[in-house]
């Protein structure tokens, strides 16, 4: 069993939908999670930190972390062709003490 | 400015050479990290400096070997490439500690290929 596991993909929505992207994580013990964006060819860059149960906001994207569960959202609302990207989930903590990643979702939002 | 950088960001080289990855952060962070990105996109850690120390070591075959010269410095050294080490390698830092060790900032990636 993967450590974090996301759904290849693609995702792919009309623009101006909600995309959601959901994560799950096997180590109960992990403290952290994070969500990255990965443009074709580019680095990783940090879009959403969740460190609690529930909800968190900004901007149009939510993050959702259910512990109970193991499980992590990211919902992306009135998306955009520029949204296209892979997006990377990762939990920190546990029993490795490291940021583990999954292998990421590419979303693709048609025109 | 460019928060993490490193050099360079492509090399091509034949397996059994020697090479060198360079990474710089302007942050002020203390940690900064080594990961391996294959063709899967899959990102796995290497290593990790703080301030220097080396504090995460993964299961890395021994021809890597990280050295940190100051917190601002890590580089990265293969010796005697092997086909299997194609993969782009990104390093990172971090501020953060605790919960927050999560928050990464990404250098633009090497993209090593071995022919």
């Amino acid at each position: 069993q993967k450590e974090v596991e996301q759904n290849s993909g693609p995702l792919s929505v009309p623009e101006g939908a909600i995309a959601s992207l959901n994560c799950t994580y096997s180590d109960r013990g992990s403290q952290s999670f994070f969500w990255y964006r990965q443009y074709s060819g580019k680095s990783p860059e940090l879009i959403m930190s969740i460190y609690s149960n529930g909800d968190k906001e900004d901007g149009r994207f939510t993050a959702q972390l259910n512990k109970a569960s193991q499980y992590v959202s990211l919902l992306i609302r009135d998306s955009q062709p520029s949204d296209s990207a892979t997006y990377l989930c990762a939990a920190y903590g546990g029993a490795t003490n490291k940021l583990i990643f999954g292998t990421g979702t590419l979303l693709a939002v048609q025109p | 400015d460019t928060a993490v950088s490193q050099t360079p960001k492509y090399l091509v080289t034949q397996m059994g050479n020697d090479k060198s990855i360079k990474c710089e952060q302007n942050l002020g962070h203390d940690t900064m990290y080594w990961y391996k990105q294959d063709s899967k996109k899959f990102l796995k850690i290497m290593f990790s400096y703080n301030n220097k120390e080396l504090i995460i070591n993964e299961t890395v075959p021994n021809r890597f070997s990280p050295k940190s010269p100051d917190k601002a410095h890590l580089n990265l050294h293969i010796n005697s490439l092997e086909l299997g080490d194609s993969a782009v390698y990104f390093c990172a830092s971090s501020s953060r500690t605790g919960e927050g060790t999560g928050e990464l900032f990404f250098g633009e990636g090497s993209r090593l290929t071995v022919l």
